[in-house]
């Protein structure tokens, strides 16, 4: 299975700061790697897919580059409703798989 | 807008079958491009996806190894919907259990999740 290691676990960040998040794949999967935020007690939801394409309806301070095994999501100006857990996926081949997942604090 | 209402009961005995329906409106289980998935979470493994149905011209199913002996997904199309059977749980099979929709070959992110189900599992 392919594995997915994000970092860092946990960032405490203040509003308007740059959040960078990275993703590390186990083996090359082009760019078939999706990013998703989750708010404590609702369901994940998508925010850029292939690595680099907004979701629609996304914010525009949301954006993701890389390919091969090394990925990033940033997100620019922090909001405070940015405040959640964002993980990446890999669709690659399955199973498909998860990261463990970043949580971000808003101080 | 496609939408995804998931049924089924929170507490499952152990050793028992977990059994969970999703429900979809504004697309069609039997889409010739989505594909319908189940994923787990929980504290301690995090998100794991554990299988999918999807139709090709026939039904096609992929189940994660680590459940591949005890999980059944199918579709009926008569009620536009799909389930998850779980056979055997124990204690780890305790997690928030979402149905999610795919776009299959190209759009192969999940756009779309249910609101998700706790399952826990105790006698």
């Amino acid at each position: 299975d392919i594995v997915l290691t994000q970092s860092p676990d946990f960032r405490s960040v203040t509003p308007k700061e740059k959040v960078t998040i990275t993703c590390r794949a186990s083996q090359s999967i082009g760019s078939s790697l999706h990013w998703y935020q989750q708010k404590p007690d609702q369901s994940p939801t998508l925010l850029i897919k292939y690595a680099s394409q907004s979701f629609s309806g996304v914010p525009s301070r949301f954006s993701g580059s890389g390919s091969g095994t090394d990925f990033t999501l940033t997100i620019n100006s922090l909001e405070a409703e940015d405040a959640a857990t964002y993980y990446c996926h890999q669709s690659s081949t399955l199973p498909w798989t998860f990261g463990q997942g970043t949580k971000v604090e808003i101080k | 807008q496609v939408q995804l209402q998931q049924s089924g009961p929170g507490l499952v005995e152990p050793s028992q079958t977990l059994s969970l329906t999703c429900d979809i409106s504004g697309d069609s289980v039997s889409s010739n491009s989505a594909a319908w998935n189940w994923i787990r979470q929980s504290p301690s493994r995090g998100l794991e996806w554990l299988g999918r149905t999807y139709y090709r011209s026939k039904w096609y199913n992929d189940y994660a190894v680590f459940v591949k002996s005890r999980i059944t997904i199918n579709p009926d199309t008569s009620k536009n919907q799909f389930s998850l059977q779980l056979n055997s749980v124990t204690p780890e099979d305790t997690a928030v259990y979402y149905c999610a929709r795919d776009g299959g070959v190209g759009a192969l992110y999940f756009d779309c999740w249910g609101q998700g189900t706790l399952v826990t599992v105790s006698s």
